[in-house]
């Protein structure tokens, strides 16, 4: 069974800092997905990464893909307060495999 | 973009009563439909998958007899949760997919067993 790692679990950051949550994965898959979740609500889509070496950036956040270290990155620039939310990783298997999800607290 | 809906938002019952909870894709034919759990501050958890006109594949650990999921058609699969216990307290997400890669998610049903 493909196993998804996130870290950290929880992350508390001030406002205007800069930082990364890593998604580690244990078996190949060239299908990585990032969602946020706020408190109540469903999964909205951030990214779909497809490709080893995959790129995207929408406003602040910015993700990456490494198939070949089964890890890709979150990076969050300049954190604002509204980026409080979880976000979790998954990766596609011959099903979805969520991450464990990173609490991310943006502190004024 | 494709939209999945799901139905009730919300939902109170009493122990030991069914509900039954609707996922529909409103602008797309699902070839696959997936249903989820999620407990507070916890990841997604599949429960099982569907897939049109055919029986729902349970994971592991999931009581079938207990959550029974029909697909009817390629816009709308259900989860009847059966004599229905505090335990079975929980946000209910379900996904859609077509062809190509992306999975669309509904927006959950909270389930308050009492």
């Amino acid at each position: 069974e493909l196993k998804v790692e996130q870290n950290p679990l929880f992350l508390s950051m001030q406002e205007g800092k800069n930082y990364t949550i890593y998604c580690n994965y244990s078996t190949t898959s060239d299908r990585l997905y990032w969602y946020r979740q706020d408190p109540g609500k469903s999964l909205e889509s951030l990214f779909v990464l497809l490709s080893n070496g995959a790129v995207k950036q929408e406003g602040r956040l910015m993700a990456s893909l490494d198939t070949k270290a089964r890890l890709s990155t979150l990076h969050i620039t300049a954190a604002v307060h509204d980026l409080s939310a979880t976000y979790f990783c998954a990766v596609a298997g011959n099903q979805f495999y969520f991450g464990t999800g990173t609490s991310l607290t943006v502190i004024p | 973009g494709a939209v999945v809906s799901q139905h009730p938002s919300r939902v109170i019952c009493k122990s030991g009563t069914s509900v039954k909870i609707e996922c529909r894709s409103l602008d797309f034919q699902a070839t696959t439909m997936f249903w989820y759990r999620q407990f507070p501050k916890k990841s997604l958890m599949l429960m099982a998958t569907s897939n049109e006109g055919s029986k729902a594949t349970y994971e592991q650990g999931v009581e079938k007899d207990k959550f029974l999921i029909n697909h009817a058609s390629l816009t709308l699969s259900t989860l009847t949760v059966t004599s229905a216990h505090p335990e079975d307290s929980s946000f209910y997400i379900c996904s859609a997919t077509t062809v190509g890669y992306e999975q669309y998610f509904g927006p959950g049903t909270r389930l308050t067993v009492t």
